[in-house]
């Protein structure tokens, strides 16, 4: 079977600095992608990971351990925009283009 | 800009009929793919597709069947709607990378 996990909420203030966990298990693995979605939103794309380390962009980071099979979404300089739900997604699951979301983060953003 | 575009954003239909739910993208992507998002299980994919009538089943492929005739467009066929089908339906596109543009959504209630 396949199966993501991630904490269901967490809550944070503006400024600070806050850490989205992904552990996974699948049959074959391709990348690890992290979403953002707003309430009554779309789904977008923030980072994709297909080799270890982390990636930047801006205030967001994403970090990957393949051999862990283990990733985080890395948040700084938090801000109330900032609060919504983030998901993150394995690309695998015995197909090089299936992608299988977990349940999801909520982010609470307070002043 | 990607545009992923669903027929309907909202939809109520009564048990046993049969519903259609339509998906365009403009970028020529190879891979589009449905899924349904239901608070507290995220999105659970139903079915995906890499090529013209190609597709693949995804976790939850029971009660639905798909239909991609040209590389544009993708529908789900909903054969005979219950009321646990009634959920949020979203579709992507991406080419071939762990990056999917998601379409506004469709909200389907069934009665």
């Amino acid at each position: 079977g396949q199966s993501l996990e991630q904490p269901s909420e967490v809550t944070a203030v503006e400024g600070a600095i806050v850490q989205i966990n992904c552990t996974y298990q699948t049959s074959g693995f391709y990348g690890l992608s992290w979403y953002q979605q707003h309430d009554g939103g779309a789904p977008t794309f923030l980072s994709y990971n297909a080799l270890d380390g982390l990636e930047e962009t801006g205030r967001f980071s994403s970090f990957l351990s393949r051999s862990d099979s283990y990733g985080y979404l890395l948040l700084q300089e938090l801000q109330m925009k900032d609060s919504a739900s983030y998901f993150c997604a394995v690309r695998g699951g015995g197909a090089t283009n299936k992608l299988i979301f977990g349940t999801g983060t909520l982010l609470a953003v307070q002043p | 800009d990607v545009k992923v575009t669903q027929s309907s954003r909202y939809l109520v239909k009564r048990t046993g009929e049969k519903v259609f739910l339509e998906c365009v993208q403009d970028m020529d992507h190879e891979n589009m793919f449905w899924y349904r998002q239901d608070p507290g299980l995220g999105l659970r994919l139903i079915y995906f597709s890499y090529d013209v009538k190609m597709k693949e089943k995804g976790d939850i492929p029971e009660g639905y069947s798909v239909s991609r005739e040209k590389k544009e467009r993708f529908s789900l066929i909903l054969e005979s709607a219950s009321t646990n089908q009634t959920s949020m339906y979203l579709c992507a596109s991406s080419k071939n990378t762990g990056e999917l543009f998601f379409g506004e959504g469709s909200r389907l209630t069934v009665l």
